[in-house]
């Protein structure tokens, strides 16, 4: 079956960029998106088809995907950014989430 | 307002039966594709099954293949998952999300619920 590979945590200082990577077998070749979620919210959808941001997220939030690697770009990362992000794809009649990465503003 | 409201979790013993719902309101439920996410406690998000939009086609994950059953109602705006032969690991926080496909869920899910809690215990 297919899996996306996130690293488990990435740190950053407030002010500065975060990246975060999906990686999957020839992900380039689907869409995919990202979600963030708080602790006891919600997911909520940051970033679909690669790299278009939904109204109302800010436009610190870029992504990118090529090759086998997708990436989630924080720019001037604040405080409230603080949550774990998970990427998605579609795959074969399944959908497939990250495992997860827990982004820690220092 | 596009708006989920998820309904049905509990407390269930193991082998037992449950009916979860999602009522939407805000957009043309039977045009996109819905989905169902869970997150078991202290884990990352986990996909158990979609339906296309009006319904055609529906999906699972092996983990949930022959126990869940997807469904919607386009009268009533609701999607429904009825889930039997229930285990401790199915024991989670159910979402369910729109997807903003309308056929397959390829797309992303743009708007979820805030869940519901499903327990399987003796």
């Amino acid at each position: 079956s297919y899996g996306l590979t996130q690293p488990p945590s990435v740190s950053v200082s407030p002010g500065q960029t975060a990246s975060i990577t999906c990686s999957g077998d020839k992900l380039g070749d689907k869409y995919a998106c990202w979600y963030q979620q708080k602790p006891g919210q919600s997911p909520v959808m940051v970033i679909y088809q690669d790299s278009k941001r939904p109204s109302g997220i800010p436009e610190r939030f870029s992504g990118s995907n090529s090759g086998n690697t997708a990436t989630l770009t924080i720019s001037g990362t604040q405080a409230m950014d603080e949550a774990d992000y998970y990427c998605q794809a579609w795959d074969s009649g399944t959908v497939v989430f990250g495992g997860g990465t827990k982004l820690t503003v220092l | 307002e596009v708006q989920l409201l998820e309904s049905g979790g509990a407390l269930v013993q193991p082998g037992g039966s449950l009916r979860l719902s999602c009522a939407a309101s805000g957009f043309t439920f039977s045009n996109y594709a819905m989905t169902w996410v869970r997150q078991a406690p202290g884990k990352g998000l986990e996909w158990v099954s979609a339906i296309s939009g009006g319904g055609g086609r529906t999906y699972y994950a092996d983990s949930v293949k022959g126990r869940f059953t997807i469904s919607g109602d386009n009268s009533k705006n609701t999607l429904y998952l009825q889930m039997n032969s229930l285990r401790a690991e199915d024991t989670a926080v159910y979402y369910c999300a729109k997807d903003q496909a309308t056929g397959t869920p390829r797309y992303g899910m743009d708007v979820w619920g805030q869940g519901t809690t499903v327990t399987v215990s003796s």
